[in-house]
């Protein structure tokens, strides 16, 4: 497995805070993705990266931005978190795009 | 847009019995499918299929690719409850470097 890493894993917040969700890999891959998984919804492709500064938006971008500065760094952050996105959030990586190796997931509530 | 369907959504079986999941498709430049297990966790690679026709085995799984027809099917024989978990469907475009994924299959193995 693919070493890929989240923090925090577990998070709440308020209405209206800023959050930062980060993702780290050491595999040197060049493809990077956060996903949110929600009941009925399967996993949903929020942004991507395919390298450094490289970044596109994914299928529910909406109210999401994110960063990578890094090759093993991939940050998703909520400028004003609101409750529509208490979910649970997934990092994945890949060397190419098809293969993708997934973190261990980060439950945030947002109350 | 593209668009994966898994059948059924939930399954409930007892050991031993034999299982197939479906997933269909519509992409406009398919590149390949992909097949995932999730246990209480991330998802974890079982397939990636990119041919019609060819079976993709792995111990008491297996996976068959149908272009024509635009699915795949995933089974499972002498299922156990060590089965049970949810599984997801992706599919990849030849243009990009992202996976579309169904909702996924909830399947539990009784003793």
């Amino acid at each position: 497995d693919a070493g890929i890493t989240q923090s925090p894993r577990h998070k709440v917040t308020e209405t209206g805070t800023p959050v930062t969700l980060r993702c780290h890999q050491t595999e040197n891959h060049r493809y990077m993705y956060w996903y949110r998984q929600d009941p009925g919804h399967g996993l949903r492709l929020i942004h991507y990266s395919y390298g450094v500064k490289d970044t596109d938006k994914g299928e529910v971008s909406d109210g999401y931005s994110v960063s990578r500065s890094k090759t093993e760094d991939f940050l998703l952050t909520l400028e004003s978190a609101t409750s529509s996105q208490t979910s649970v959030y997934f990092c994945a990586s890949a060397r190419n795009a098809d293969t993708q190796y997934f973190g261990p997931g980060t439950r945030l509530t947002v109350l | 847009e593209d668009k994966v369907v898994q059948s059924p959504l939930s399954l409930v079986v007892h050991e031993g019995d034999t299982v197939t999941l479906n997933c269909s498709y519509e992409v406009t430049n398919f590149r390949s499918l992909l097949w995932y297990k999730q246990e209480k966790k991330a998802p974890t690679f079982l397939f990636m299929l990119t041919s019609s026709g060819i079976e993709k085995k792995s111990g008491r799984l297996s996976s068959i690719l149908d272009k024509k027809e635009l699915f795949s099917i995933l089974n499972i024989t002498a299922t156990q409850t060590g089965d049970s978990a949810i599984y997801l469907c992706a599919v990849e475009e030849t243009s990009g470097s992202r996976l579309t994924f169904g909702e996924g299959t909830q399947l539990t193995v009784n003793p």
